[in-house]
């Protein structure tokens, strides 16, 4: 089981980044690929992004590319999810999850809510 | 994209019935080279994140009570709860994965 720490609460202005980090601890499942989702409020799960931890490689929603990014330290094995231009529509809880369907394995952090407002 | 639809947006169930919760994605998500279906199923709880119950369309996670069963391929999926219990009640979400992943719209189940 792997343990995912997200970095706390974010109030943003429109027009504004925000940087959202995800600490990963313990033993995360082989096969995991980490995931970025978001919930705005009162709404559905919105898949956002993925990174393979073997490779490093990421792959995006289409309404997220250019505007998204996702990277690691693996120093200090921490996740990164970027936002530029930040748009009310952007306020939600985001979420970063391990997930290994091949196992059916999962682990979450306990999310991120990012408010932006002028 | 895959676009996922789910029905009802809302159930209400009696403790201890069954309830059924579909899904229905725009194009197959059966990959024949695995003879596999690219569908998950999620609960997420009010104020906590999202848990998997189901991948591969049918395949319980270790833990998840067996009254939670998932079947269907191709295009048409349903995720079946047994015997509901009060702590069933939650949001819950098909997710295709065959291709870059997309949520169905949810299914609030209240008793």
């Amino acid at each position: 089981q792997a343990q995912l720490l997200q970095s706390g609460a974010e109030v943003k202005k429109p027009g504004a980044s925000v940087k959202v980090s995800c600490k990963t601890s313990g033993d995360p499942v082989t096969g995991y690929f980490f995931h970025w989702m978001r919930q705005a409020p009162g709404r559905g799960l919105e898949w956002m992004a993925w990174l393979n931890p073997n490779t490093g490689g990421t792959t995006y929603a289409k309404k997220f590319e250019g505007r998204v990014t996702v990277t690691r330290d693996t120093s200090t094995n921490t996740l990164f999810l970027e936002i530029s231009s930040l748009t009310s529509d952007d306020t939600a809880m985001y979420y970063c999850a391990g997930v290994d369907f091949w196992s059916a394995s999962d682990d979450w952090g306990q999310g991120t809510l990012v408010t932006v407002s002028s | 994209d895959i676009v996922m639809t789910q029905s009802p947006d809302s159930l209400t169930v009696s403790l201890g019935e069954r309830a059924t919760i579909n899904c229905k994605s725009s194009q197959s998500l059966f990959f024949s080279s695995n003879n596999r279906d690219y569908l998950a199923w999620y609960q997420q709880k009010p104020g906590q994140p999202p848990k998997l119950l189901i991948s591969w369309a049918s395949t319980r996670k270790s833990g998840v009570p067996d009254r939670f069963t998932a079947s269907g391929s191709g295009t048409d999926f349903t995720l079946t709860i047994s015997g509901l219990q009060a702590e069933d009640v939650a949001v819950y979400y098909c997710q295709q994965y065959y291709t870059t992943p997309t949520f169905g719209q949810g299914t609030k189940l209240e008793i």
